[in-house]
């Protein structure tokens, strides 16, 4: 089965702090996002990467960054939180071949 | 730009009634289509994808190029259908990316 894992799935936060998302996967997979999930504005796509220390803009990427050091692993970075990133931050991963996205469980995320 | 639509935020039907959760997208090219879902405090998960043209927990969807439609459809409703339903387009070449709509919450009563 393959394993994504997200290391809080509640997390809060106070504005300005800086603040790590971490995802890790245990499939091999070459692929991975970051989604923050909203109530009527479905998932949408921060960033992504297809190797490691490779990295690209996904549709909101404005207030985030990213790092890839190593494959199973998949870090997102809110340089300096703000209220309006108070989301659910959802990590996926598939291979490049197409196919499924494995979810992991999902970080709550509340800045106050 | 690929985009994808979910007119119906809520869709509350009955046990044993038919269900059809409606998309429609817009893509270029040939897109790969998708629908996830989310049951109540588990992670999202692949429900079905276009090409494999499964039938999966009793649901279906037909990939309708002419109309750009991808609704998910189910003759009879479970209560353990309820759920959020997430259609999602891939589109070629462009590294897995989704793109998903706004998604439905399904609301199965008794």
């Amino acid at each position: 089965d393959v394993k994504v894992t997200q290391s809080s799935r509640y997390l809060v936060k106070r504005t300005g702090e800086k603040v790590f998302l971490e995802c890790v996967q245990d499939m091999d997979h070459e692929n991975m996002f970051w989604y923050r999930q909203d109530p009527g504005l479905g998932l949408r796509l921060i960033y992504f990467s297809y190797d490691v220390k490779m990295k690209e803009k996904g549709d909101i990427p404005e207030g985030y960054s990213v790092s890839r050091e190593k494959k199973e692993r998949f870090s997102l970075i809110l340089e300096s939180a703000s209220t309006n990133q108070t989301s659910m931050y959802l990590c996926a991963s598939i291979v490049p071949s197409g196919g499924e996205q494995f979810f992991g469980p999902g970080t709550r995320l509340t800045v106050l | 730009a690929q985009r994808v639509t979910q007119p119906e935020k809520l869709l509350s039907v009955f046990k044993g009634a038919p269900v059809e959760l409606k998309c429609n997208y817009s893509y270029s090219g040939s897109p790969e289509l998708f629908w996830y879902v989310q049951y109540s405090r588990q992670r999202l998960q692949l429900l079905l994808r276009h090409i494999s043209r499964e039938s999966i927990k009793g649901f279906t969807a037909d990939l309708n190029k002419g109309e750009t439609s991808f609704h998910l459809k189910k003759p009879f409703a479970q209560e353990e259908d309820s759920a959020m339903y997430y259609c999602a387009l891939s589109g070629r070449g462009g590294g897995n990316k989704l793109t998903f709509g706004t998604g439905t919450q399904l609301k199965v009563e008794l």
